[in-house]
């Protein structure tokens, strides 16, 4: 099983351009998540999806971010216009409902630099 | 209040001592537990779920304290490989009980095991 796959490893980027992070979640997992990791924060939820049907974005920072999952195998968080304070690690992770202990499977990460 | 509150240490041990976290939570509706671990520039991954009666894996140990809301996480005979930052996470589902809420997750503690 290859896990859950993020591109791309790293972002630098200059403020105000549009970043698109992407996601494939583990094959059959019907949950999705995207979180932000900082020194400040730690480890932050953005917005899940459960089949695809995103279910709770409180967590979205403002209006300038985006998630969307058009199919089970793919999912996008975009930024745009970016910003220096969103320079963080960006994880996603799936899981599977019927995993009785709602272990989640995080991907690799995406470190977004943003100047 | 943050609703998953942690020591963030850094906890500096010399090998071979016991360790403990602590953690606590505000959410009384929480209904799972867990600890993570995550190496550095690395994603987190679930070292242990948390059950009511306490439970234990090999050199770890987790308690959970409901009535207090505080969940623990002993380490005995502590390896160099321990070393990582150790995340509380709870789980409340929503008001619905059917599906399955939103981790989340407390600041992490540091441990750093030194010879």
């Amino acid at each position: 099983d290859a896990g859950v796959i993020q591109s791309p490893r790293h972002e630098v980027t200059e403020m105000g351009q549009e970043v698109t992070l992407r996601c494939k979640p583990i094959s059959g997992h019907d949950y999705l998540f995207w979180y932000r990791q900082t020194m400040m924060r730690g480890l932050e939820l953005l917005i899940y999806f459960n089949n695809n049907v995103p279910i709770d974005d409180s967590g979205m920072p403002e209006d300038r971010f985006s998630a969307k999952m058009p199919n089970a195998s793919f999912s996008t968080l975009k930024i745009q216009p970016s910003e220096p304070r969103d320079s963080a690690v960006y994880f996603c992770a799936s899981t599977l409902a019927a995993v009785r202990h709602e272990k989640l499977f995080f991907g690799s990460g995406t470190q977004l630099s943003v100047l | 209040r943050k609703e998953v509150e942690q020591d963030p240490g850094p906890f500096n041990v010399p090998e071979g001592a016991t360790v403990a976290f602590n953690c606590t939570y505000s959410n009384s509706a929480s209904q799972s537990f867990f600890w993570y671990r995550q190496d550095c520039r690395k994603e987190p991954k679930l070292l242990m779920s948390v059950y009511s009666s306490g439970n234990e894996d090999g050199r770890f140990t987790a308690q959970l304290n409901r009535a207090s809301q505080y969940i623990s996480l002993l380490i005995r005979d502590s390896k160099l490989s321990d070393s990582a930052t150790y995340l509380c996470v709870v789980n409340a589902r929503n008001a619905g009980g059917t599906s399955y809420g939103k981790l989340t997750f407390g600041q992490g503690t540091i441990l750093t095991v030194h010879p």
